[in-house]
């Protein structure tokens, strides 16, 4: 039972223009969503994250949407760097935000 | 300050064989957490660790998988019976437990069992 999916295992992007990865999920409990970015060989670190009773959220170049009515979220790079190339996981967890379900992740090439 | 440590960073073992992971959390975190990530695969929560309260081990694959923290810091995850199938990268991630939404992962312990 996947509560938080990933559909796009992969995403090309070239430098400068806009990256726009994409996460669903089913359970309507959950109230906090996060993105996390992870390099090969290090583990995933801390990127935006955005509470329920928000529907944008925006740090630099990174921007995250929420659309609570379709149960989907998506993160904007703009613009895109060869430095985003990574792998990209949304999270969501419930009021407590300690039990935080993660989706299988989108692996982000940034082509200069 | 230091970051999430995890030891060791890579772990060969024969199938059947017990092996222990070791998690080093940051000071003054009181949630401290296990995922694994298999081949190809998302990261899968297999418990927390919240203050005093009795872990959510909710993940835990099978009962040859068990967790301690002692102290409120350290934690050791211990796999009982190697099979081939818990060959994944183990992460480790601990948070402040108020408002304790962002986790900082350590690197990970590569498990291979061959």
């Amino acid at each position: 039972d996947q509560q938080v999916k990933q559909n796009s295992p992969s995403l090309s992007v070239q430098e400068g223009r806009i990256s726009i990865l994409n996460c669903d999920y089913t359970n309507s409990m959950f109230d906090y969503f996060l993105w996390y970015k992870k390099y090969p060989a290090e583990g995933p670190t801390f990127l935006i994250s955005i509470s329920s009773i928000k529907d944008k959220n925006e740090d630099g170049r990174f921007t995250v949407f929420l659309n609570k009515s379709a149960k989907h979220l998506s993160l904007h790079i703009v613009p895109s760097q060869p430095g985003d190339s990574a792998v990209y996981f949304c999270a969501a967890s419930d009021t407590g935000g300690f039990k935080t379900i993660f989706g299988a992740g989108t692996r982000l090439f940034v082509k200069a | 300050g230091a970051g999430v440590s995890q030891s060791p960073s890579n772990k060969v073992t024969e199938k059947g064989k017990d092996v222990e992971l070791r998690c080093d959390p940051i000071s003054g975190h009181t949630a401290l957490y296990w995922y694994r990530q298999s081949l190809g695969q998302g990261l899968e929560f297999l418990i927390y660790f919240q203050g005093n309260s009795a872990p959510d081990k909710s993940g835990l694959p099978s009962d040859r998988f068990s967790a301690e923290r002692t102290g409120g810091s350290v934690s050791t995850l211990t796999i009982q019976r190697t099979q081939q199938e818990d060959s994944a990268v183990y992460l480790c991630a601990s948070s402040f437990a108020s408002g304790g939404y962002e986790q900082y992962f350590g690197p990970g312990t590569r498990l291979t069992v061959t």
